[in-house]
Order: C-alpha cells, then structure tokens, then sequence
C-alpha cells in the first residue's frame, strides 16, 4: 500500500465550478498535510498546509482533514483556466514528507 | 519566488560519471530536504538535513549522500550513474522539520 494516493485524473472542470481533490494516507501517526501545484516543467509551489482535523480556507482554495478517516482534501471555488496543473498531496512522515503522484486538473474555459 | 535556489539548472552527464548538485535555502531556514521526481511521479524523498546533520534518509543507496553547510546551504552527491538517475532533482526548505518545505527551481539531470 503506497503511503498517499490520489486519483491521477485527469479531471476536467468548466470554468467557475469548484474542482474537488482527494488524497488518503496510510501512516495515522502523520501531523502535517501540504497540497501543492504544480505546472508542467516547474518544481512544486506550496499552495495549502493544514495540521488539524476540520477546514482551513485561503482564497478560493479549502483544505479539508479528516484524521480519522485519514483523508485530506482540496476544493477549489470559481475554478480558472490558470488553475490547470497537477496537484500534489504530501504528508509527512518519519523526518520524511511522502508525496502522491498528483492528480491533473484542467479547467475548460 | 520562494528564495531557495539550485544550480546548475540542467546537466547532462555519462553513466558511471559523479555528479554534486547545489541549493541554496531560502532565509531564517535550517532545514533542507532533497527529492527525486521521475517523470509523471510524485517527488520521492532522498534524504533531510537539519542544522548539518541528516535527519532522515528514504530508500535510496548509499550512492547517494549530501551535505549541509553552516549557512544552511546543501549539496548532493551522486556516484556512479545510472540511466535511472535521469530526474528532476528537487531540494526544499523549511523553518523546522514538520513545517511547510518550499521548493526551489529544480535541476534537470540527465544521465546518457
């Protein structure tokens, strides 16, 4: 069982929806969650963190814990076509941070 | 702009050959983590460094090693080549080890 799985997608949503990305980890001792973009060709860009179980929301972007059922989420509001990338979840580890092989959004205009 | 920082941008080196990558972290941080990011993959974790002691290691050989400096500045080092190697190699940093890691630009390393 791989630590962080997301669905590779692609996902494909019209412009101004909300686009919904899921992840789930196996490791129930991680503290720390991170949802990163990342655009073809370039590194990741840190997007949400979030440590505790509930909703953080940044702008358009929510991230979403749920510990229990150890499930991290990222919704995105009034989805823009700049907004296509690849999404990448990261949970931390043992002084490790394991990543998903990310999920690729497109938003159709 | 994050602040950290690689070089070279890109590489391209001969199997068997060694090759040292260089990051710069970004200001106030003490904590640098190296990965490896194949094509279409997630970044894969080689290994941390904190305050110039690695501080963590993921499944990668020995061939594999780094280095922290004073200022918090990194290397890593990659023996013997392989084909394999072919990657983006990412380093990031962060304030303390469980705290958000910010990525620098990356090197493109390709192995022939």
């Amino acid at each position: 069982q791989k630590e962080v799985e997301q669905n590779s997608g692609p996902l494909s949503v019209p412009e101004g929806a909300i686009a919904s990305l899921n992840c789930t980890y196996s490791d129930r001792g991680s503290q720390s969650f991170f949802w990163y973009r990342q655009y073809s060709g370039k590194s990741p860009e840190l997007i949400m963190f979030i440590y505790s179980n509930g909703d953080k929301e940044d702008g358009r972007f929510t991230a979403q814990l749920n510990k229990a059922s150890q499930y991290v989420s990222l919704l995105i509001r009034d989805s823009q076509p700049s907004d296509s990338a690849t999404y990448l979840c990261a949970v931390t580890g043992a002084n490790n941070l394991f990543f998903g092989t990310g999920t690729r959004l497109t938003v159709i205009p | 702009e994050t602040g950290v920082t690689q070089s070279p941008t890109h590489l391209i080196k001969t199997r068997g050959q060694q090759v040292t990558l260089r990051c710069s972290s970004q200001s106030g941080h003490n904590t640098v983590s190296w990965y490896q990011q194949a094509l279409g993959q997630g970044p894969q974790f080689i290994f941390q460094y904190y305050r110039e002691e690695e501080n963590g290691r993921g499944n990668f050989p020995p061939r594999f090693s780094g280095l922290q400096f004073p200022n918090y500045s990194s290397e890593l080092n990659v023996n013997a080549l392989e084909l394999d190697d072919s990657a983006l190699y990412l380093c990031a940093s962060s304030l303390l080890v469980e705290k958000e890691q910010y990525f620098g630009p990356g090197t493109r390393l390709t192995v022939t």
